[in-house]
């Protein structure tokens, strides 16, 4: 089934290390987002792609890096991850300007 | 610019009882609206859409919802709720064209035995 993959699906880091997170689809689109969900709240834009254009959030923190190698995969590195990054991590795929399918999520947590 | 209202932050109703969750939106151009279901510690799941055609849409598990362009509204309906419809649920606004989309705060359902 093509589907949006995500893992791990529980990452636990330090503070401050250095974590990336991981994200894959089989649906061959050409918009990929990433998310932060924090508990109890709506899901809050981080950065996307358009192809191989980057498009970041305004108050997204300069803390969030994204890459994107090729059409498939994307990546969300956080440089020095505090307290407060501890949340849900949702990545969302569409085609064009239609519907977003999202993958599992990751579960950051920060000790 | 959009927004989206969703009136209520939960909702509670027993199990084989009706199910509405409301919706409203704003839009400067012609919107697509979508409504997500969210269980714990998953993703998203979309249960159904508009874009334009009927304004009658059926989704997954039973759910459907009415696009009301004179009310500006995109209410969730399911005549009976099952035990497993207990979950957050997002209604989400996208502007005809754009990629990105406003989603509603979320309203949570539970479902009483």
């Amino acid at each position: 089934d093509a589907m949006v993959i995500q893992n791990p699906r529980y990452q636990v880091t330090q503070f401050g290390k250095p974590v990336t997170l991981s994200c894959s689809q089989t649906l061959n689109h050409n918009v990929m987002y990433w998310y932060q969900q924090k508990s109890s709240q709506a899901p809050k834009l981080l950065f996307h792609y358009y192809d191989k254009d980057f498009n970041n959030e305004a108050d997204t923190p300069d803390n969030f890096q994204s890459r994107r190698p090729n059409t498939s995969f994307c990546f969300l590195d956080i440089r020095s991850p505090g307290l407060g990054d501890a949340a849900m991590y949702l990545c969302a795929t569409s085609s064009g300007s239609y519907e977003q399918y999202f993958g599992p999520g990751t579960r950051l947590t920060v000790t | 610019a959009q927004s989206v209202t969703q009136l209520d932050s939960h909702v509670s109703v027993s199990e084989g009882t009706p199910v509405l969750l409301r919706c409203n939106y704003s839009s400067s151009y012609s919107p697509s609206l979508f409504w997500y279901v969210q269980h714990p510690n998953k993703g998203l799941q979309l249960l159904l859409k508009y874009t334009s055609a009927a304004t009658l849409v059926k989704g997954i598990n039973g759910f459907e919802a009415e696009f009301k362009k004179s009310e500006t509204s995109f209410h969730l309906t399911k005549p009976s709720a099952h035990m497993s419809d207990a979950a957050e649920y997002f209604c989400v606004v996208k502007p005809g064209g754009y990629q990105k989309v406003t989603f509603g705060i979320g309203t949570k359902l539970q479902v009483i035995p």
